[in-house]
């Protein structure tokens, strides 16, 4: 089974300018979530997908940050104006729906504003 | 609101001893607690989980963890150190109501093991 594919690997922006990640799950998962993670810290939820419909964003910059998820299956992450802070790694994840069910990562985007 | 709390950002160990990472929990339901491992430029890979079943959960690579009630605690656990555990581990519970499905993490505690 291919796990969840995440594209680009690396971003280096300066700031102001915008920036998309690409997030793919796995097959058959209708559950698709984006964390940030930002240099020594835990990773934290920006926004939740069920299917193609938001389930949480409320801790999405939403001034700056866009997410979607056409289709219901592949989801992109914008970033527009880009700030210093934005700089961390993002993370795709995707389960099957339920409460206990195992989110499978992605590898990441690391993004570097300068 | 729930919330998880890793005790050490930095725990080195000998290869061959004893790993213990602590992490304890607050939440206002039974909770759902999860462990897993980041590996240097990589996503985060599941150890275990907790799901209300057997208190003491087993995962990969001969890690466990102890679900304590009473001190609400889930501290992972294994035996015997090797080098190739060296990485960062983080503890995470399920949110509810809003957050529903998506995961709170801890800061996260760095592994060393020294040979």
């Amino acid at each position: 089974e291919a796990g969840v594919a995440q594209s680009p690997r690396y971003k280096i922006i300066e700031k102001r300018q915008s920036v998309a990640f690409w997030c793919n799950p796995i097959s058959g998962h209708a559950t698709l979530y984006w964390y940030q993670q930002i240099l020594g810290q835990g990773p934290k939820l920006l926004i939740q997908f069920q299917n193609n419909g938001v389930v949480d964003d409320s801790q999405l910059p939403k001034d700056r940050f866009s997410a979607e998820r056409l289709k219901g299956v592949d989801s992109t992450l914008k970033i527009q104006p880009a700030k210093l802070e934005d700089s961390a790694v993002y993370l795709c994840a995707s389960s099957r729906q339920g409460l206990v069910e195992t989110q499978y990562f992605g590898p990441g985007t690391r993004l570097l504003v300068l | 609101a729930q919330s998880v709390t890793q005790l050490g950002s930095h725990v080195s160990v000998s290869e061959g001893a004893l790993v213990l990472l602590r992490c304890n929990y607050s939440s206002s339901v039974p909770p759902y607690l999860f462990w897993y491992v980041q590996y240097p430029n990589q996503g985060l890979q599941l150890l275990l989980k907790y799901t209300s079943a057997a208190t003491l959960v087993k995962g990969i690579n001969g890690f466990e963890a102890e679900f304590k009630k009473s001190e609400t605690s889930f501290h992972l656990t294994k035996p015997s150190a090797h080098m190739s555990d060296a990485a960062e581990y983080f503890c995470a519970v399920r949110g509810y109501g809003g957050s529903q499905g998506n995961l709170i993490f801890g800061k996260g505690t760095k592994l060393s093991v020294k040979p």
